[in-house]
């Protein structure tokens, strides 16, 4: 069984602080993506990462896929208040037929205080 | 172009009825996948569908929960004779084609008592 791996599960900081969110697994993921979740919501995708080593920026958001193909992080520079959310990390196995089956990690509650 | 949607959001049962949870996807898509999140927890997936095919319900409980996607109209996930443990937030999301970015609907929050 696939697994993905969140760290840490709870984060509080203060605004203006930088932070990092990882992704791990013992697997290979043809492709990785991060998505922000709001309570009541449903998620909305971030971003998408397919290629090892990559690294794709989103304004105060950095995100990297491992060069292996099993991790990912992201990282937010100067949290804001408006970052406070679910983010969960979710991988497309190889082998899965490509039906876009995804395999979520448990998830990473980021609390930005003011 | 409207997204995803599903309804109801809230649903109440009382332990041994039937949920039926729907889902329309959003225009073009004829993909659809049906996930569950419990509490603090990530999303699972249950089933992926195309329109009048089951095709990988891989993560469906073997009993009382089905999934289909008729020619016409939205996708259904019914659950019968509900159980607490089947409260949870269930999301639908949906893609063009297999294998490209899926869009989510805001899910059905199912609460049994």
């Amino acid at each position: 069984t696939q697994l993905l791996e969140q760290s840490p599960q709870f984060l509080s900081i203060q605004e203006g602080e930088n932070l990092t969110v990882y992704c791990n697994s013992s697997s290979v993921f043809s492709s990785l993506q991060w998505y922000r979740q709001e309570p009541g919501e449903g998620p909305v995708l971030l971003v998408t990462v397919v290629t090892g080593g990559e690294v794709k920026k989103l304004k105060r958001l950095t995100f990297q896929f491992g060069d292996a193909r099993k991790d990912s992080s992201l990282h937010i520079t100067a949290a804001q208040p408006g970052d406070t959310g679910l983010y969960l990390c979710a991988g497309e196995s190889l082998g899965s037929s490509n039906t876009g089956k995804l395999i979520f990690g448990q998830g990473t509650t980021l609390q930005v205080k003011p | 172009n409207a997204g995803v949607m599903q309804n109801p959001r809230h649903l109440v049962r009382r332990r041994g009825q039937e949920a039926r949870l729907r889902c329309s996807p959003m225009k073009g898509h004829s993909h659809v996948y049906w996930y569950r999140q419990l509490p603090e927890e990530g999303l699972k997936f249950m089933v992926y569908l195309q329109k009048e095919n089951i095709i990988d319900e891989s993560g469906m409980p073997k009993e009382r929960f089905s999934a289909e996607f008729p020619k016409e109209g939205p996708s259904i996930l019914r659950i019968q004779q509900v159980v607490r443990g089947d409260s949870a937030a269930y999301f639908c999301a949906s893609s063009p084609l297999r294998d490209t970015e899926a869009f989510f609907g805001q899910g059905t929050r199912l609460t049994v008592v």
